[in-house]
């Protein structure tokens, strides 16, 4: 079955401190990865798609990559803004179907 | 603000009833996509449009429905509602730049089943 999972589910960090969310996947046929972002009582925003291991992507202090079994999201110098869950999910199968992992929720103090 | 509306934000109604939440995607944007999401389950996609036609299905439900019309909107029809519905829907329109995909979300829609 078709398997999303996210760590840690919690991560608290210090202004600056530089940190990795995980996510792997077990799934066949992966069509593409997505990472989101959600703030309390707001609609998930986009943030990146990678396709194929290998691929990595940037935006601000966000650097996502890939391999065949699990993407790293890669969080520099986060500040607390950066504080929100982080979702990814995949797509994958004669569907297209998207699958979610739980998320982490994090945390950035000043 | 996205640029995606939805309609209406917040519904409240009744088990065995039947609502239609709609969705107004970016303008350009061809695709759209459903997402329910719950604190038990989480996140869980639905289904997708694209230009009208069915692109992609998740796990949803026989007593669910979407389409997209000709304008781009779409609707998602729930009917003969139980508790366990009560959730965030929320829809997606995307556009493609150059290769990339960027999905815009709604504010969502609140639906409380009662």
């Amino acid at each position: 079955e078709d398997q999303v999972t996210q760590s840690p589910e919690a991560l608290r960090l210090q202004e600056g401190e530089s940190s990795s969310l995980n996510c792997s996947y077990t799934v066949s046929g992966l069509r593409g990865l997505f990472w989101y972002r959600q703030d309390p009582g707001k609609g998930p925003e986009f943030l990146f798609t990678l396709y194929s291991a290998g691929e990595e992507k940037e935006k601000e202090r966000l650097k996502a990559t890939l391999t065949k079994k699990e993407s790293f999201l890669h969080i520099t110098a986060p500040k607390p803004e950066d504080s929100a869950t982080y979702l990814c999910a995949v797509q994958a199968g004669n569907n297209n179907d998207m699958r979610f992992g739980a998320g982490t929720r994090l945390t950035v103090k000043p | 603000d996205s640029g995606v509306t939805q309609t209406p934000k917040h519904l409240i109604t009744a088990t065995g009833q039947r609502v239609t939440l709609r969705c107004s995607p970016r303008s350009g944007d061809l695709s759209v996509y459903w997402y329910q999401q719950s604190l038990d389950q989480g996140l869980q996609f639905l289904i997708q449009y694209y230009n009208g036609e069915e692109r992609a299905k998740g796990n949803i439900l026989e007593r669910f429905s979407a389409q997209q019309f000709p304008d781009l909107h779409s609707e998602l029809n729930l009917s003969s509602l139980e508790l366990g519905d009560s959730a965030l829907y929320f829809c997606a329109s995307s556009t493609l730049q150059g290769a990339e995909e960027t999905q815009y979300f709604g504010p969502g829609t609140r639906l409380l089943v009662l």
